[in-house]
């Protein structure tokens, strides 16, 4: 089955810089990663996702990359504010259904 | 439109209780998921329903736990008898078939279950 791991489990950033977090996955055959955020005590929700069809995409300071040939695939967060403090899971999939987790990102952004 | 709703937010319960959560999916949604997170395991597929119909259950952790989904604005989760290792926080969520090209899972708010 598939298996996604996730670097780095934590990461510390000022107010502006960017941040990068990496996901590897294993099955070949995976071809939906979408990437979610899930603040303290609250739901996961979607932030971005991406299509195996495609190798990046960007919404605004987010942005995913993915790397079909390494089975790879990272979220870039530029400009970073404290309010994108929270926890980042990304996920792999093959369809839209039976989604696999990474072991999710702390991220903590200090003013 | 509410969003995924589930009941109770809270459960806390004792050793060998039964355990029955409960999901409301949005409103024209046909695919129905259960999720449990928990910091050693982080966070898992249990069970998908697509039309009412369970499709994949193979991350339920054993015969403890099952799943319903009698109709299509209702699922329930149980798990009987509950052990203190149950103790996590389970989600729902659900989707609707490829609407505009939407594929994304809406979670809901989450049961954080204490098993003691």
């Amino acid at each position: 089955g598939e298996n996604v791991e996730q670097h780095p489990s934590t990461l510390s950033v000022q107010e502006g810089d960017s941040a990068v977090i990496k996901c590897t996955y294993s099955d070949s055959a995976s071809n939906y990663f979408p990437w979610y955020k899930q603040e303290l005590g609250k739901r996961p929700q979607l932030i971005i996702d991406i299509r195996s069809n495609v190798g990046e995409k960007k919404d605004q300071r987010i942005a995913v990359t993915l790397n079909k040939t390494a089975k790879h695939f990272s979220l870039h967060i530029t400009e970073t504010q404290p309010e994108d403090s929270a926890v980042y899971f990304c996920a792999a999939a093959y369809g839209f259904q039976k989604l696999v987790f990474g072991t999710g990102t702390r991220l903590l952004v200090s003013p | 439109d509410a969003g995924v709703i589930q009941s109770p937010r809270h459960e806390v319960t004792e050793m060998g209780q039964e355990v029955t959560l409960r999901c409301k999916p949005i409103s024209g949604h046909d695919y129905l998921f259960w999720y449990r997170q928990t910091m050693m395991r982080g966070l898992e597929l249990l069970i998908y329903f697509n039309n009412n119909v369970p499709i994949d259950d193979s991350g339920m952790p054993e015969d403890r736990f099952s799943a319903k989904m009698p109709n299509a604005s209702f699922s329930t989760l149980k798990i009987q008898p509950s052990e203190p290792r149950d103790s996590a926080v389970y989600f729902c969520a659900s989707r609707a078939t490829g609407l505009a090209g939407v594929v994304e899972q809406f979670f809901g708010p989450g049961t954080r279950l204490t098993v003691l």
